[in-house]
């Protein structure tokens, strides 16, 4: 069975500058999908950035991107420009390739807080 | 386009009852899955769905169960409440098998049991 581990249970940054959230999993597959959601207040879970595991490069959506390390089962998040609208708490998530019936494996999440 | 909607919003409801929870997905979405959402084990994949066929289940007990539609629509099914059961149920909708763009979620329903 596949594990997501978030180490960093909160996290506090200042407006405008940049955090990088942990994230490592344990998987014997060779292809798979990892992603970063976002959920705010309002409980939607919101994609932020999706990797696949047979790219090298790493995925970037604006402010945000991934440092994907594949032999070291590592995928963090990097927030650059923090924004007020960045607050929320994040979730690494890992699916199997193969149509995904297994669904998404999630870790614990990382509470981030955007200081003004 | 309208999102993944979830109805109800919130539902309290008594030990020993049964309840069933509503999810819409994206239109033209095949493919619906459940999470449950708790502080203590976070989330956690209850079953997915695709063309009205359970393709997996997570590891929960019997009393819960679901079902797709003929349009996607997928309920789910929780019977002889406890009182763990309180969580946020979360659904998630996503094209078909196959590729895995991302799943779009609901904003879940909240179910606090008494």
């Amino acid at each position: 069975a596949q594990t997501v581990t978030q180490s960093q249970p909160e996290m506090s940054v200042q407006e405008a500058e940049t955090v990088t959230l942990s994230c490592t999993y344990d998987t014997s597959e060779s292809d798979y999908y990892l992603f970063w959601y976002k959920q705010p207040p309002s409980r939607q879970m919101i994609l932020v950035i999706r990797q696949e595991a047979y790219k090298q490069q790493n995925a970037t959506e604006n402010r945000f991107s991934v440092n994907f390390q594949k032999a070291a089962k590592s995928f963090s998040l990097k927030i650059s420009d923090s924004q007020l609208g960045d607050a929320a708490m994040y979730f690494c998530a890992y699916a199997n390739s193969g149509g995904g019936a297994d669904g998404l494996t999630f870790g614990k999440g990382t509470h981030l807080i955007i200081q003004p | 386009k309208a999102g993944v909607t979830q109805t109800p919003r919130y539902l309290i409801k008594t030990r020993g009852q049964q309840v069933t929870l509503s999810c819409s997905p994206i239109s033209g979405h095949r493919s619906v899955s459940w999470y449950q959402q708790t502080p203590g084990q976070g989330l956690q994949f209850l079953f997915e769905y695709f063309s009205e066929t359970q393709r997996n289940k997570g590891n929960f007990p019997g009393r819960f169960s679901g079902r797709q539609f003929s349009n996607s629509r997928s309920e789910m099914n929780v019977s002889t409440l406890e009182l763990g059961d309180s969580a946020l149920y979360l659904c998630a909708s996503r094209v078909a098998a196959g590729t895995i763009y991302g799943y779009t979620f609901g904003s879940g329903t909240r179910l606090t049991v008494v």
